[in-house]
């Protein structure tokens, strides 16, 4: 049984501080790895995709992967209160995506 | 491009009765899921299509849930008879290539209440 792991939150941030948020996944196998935004009572969007070791930037975003801890984690810069949402952490490896519960940001103006 | 699309948003019905969801996958995806997401269990696949072929059906929780796609532009998922436990969000997405590609295009979901 694949798992992702993420802590619920509430993760509360003030503006303009680094939110982390952090993933652990079970299966060892897992080769890509994503990070989904998820607004209250909307879908799921892609906002991070990383495949190898080290961190992946792309503009406040960061993602960062370690597959020999098996964690994968998301730095967001400068945090605004519309990056207030929950965070879904997903993994694959031949099989579709699953996904860790989700991580519920708040950022406080 | 219109999206995915899913009908209805919202279903409130009464325990024992059927319900029919729907989805519209973007034109020219390949793969189609479909997701149930809860508070307690997050965001679990039920089922998954590739070229309209059911690949993994191992989610769906019980053989009062099916899904059909008899084309590559409609999907439908079933429950019957419906209990109160079945109330959730569902979520239909799709992508571009067989396999499950890494980014997936959700729709809006509907919010299924079993009464």
């Amino acid at each position: 049984q694949k798992e992702v792991e993420q802590n619920s939150g509430p993760l509360s941030v003030p503006e303009g501080a680094i939110a982390s948020l952090n993933c652990t996944y079970s299966d060892r196998g897992s080769q890509s790895f994503f990070w989904y935004r998820q607004y209250s009572g909307k879908s799921p969007e892609l906002i991070m995709s990383i495949y190898s070791n080290g961190d992946k930037e792309d503009g406040r975003f960061t993602a960062q992967l370690n597959k020999a801890s098996q964690y994968v984690s998301l730095l967001i810069r400068d945090s605004q209160p519309s990056d207030s949402a929950t965070y879904l952490c997903a993994v694959k490896e031949n099989t579709p995506l699953v996904f860790g519960k989700g991580t519920r940001l708040s950022v406080i103006a | 491009d219109a999206g995915v699309i899913q009908s209805p948003r919202h279903e409130v019905t009464e325990m024992g009765q059927e319900v029919t969801l729907r989805c519209k996958p973007i034109s020219g995806h390949n793969s189609l899921f479909w997701y149930r997401q809860t508070m307690m269990r997050g965001l679990e696949l039920l089922i998954y299509f590739n070229n309209n072929v059911p690949i993994d059906d191992s989610g769906m929780p019980e053989d009062r849930f099916s899904a059909k796609m008899p084309n590559a532009s409609f999907s439908t998922l079933k429950i019957q008879p419906s209990e109160p436990r079945d109330s959730a969000v569902y979520f239909c997405a799709s992508s571009p290539r067989t396999g499950g590609t890494e980014k997936l295009f959700f729709g809006s979901g509907t919010q299924l209440s079993v009464l």
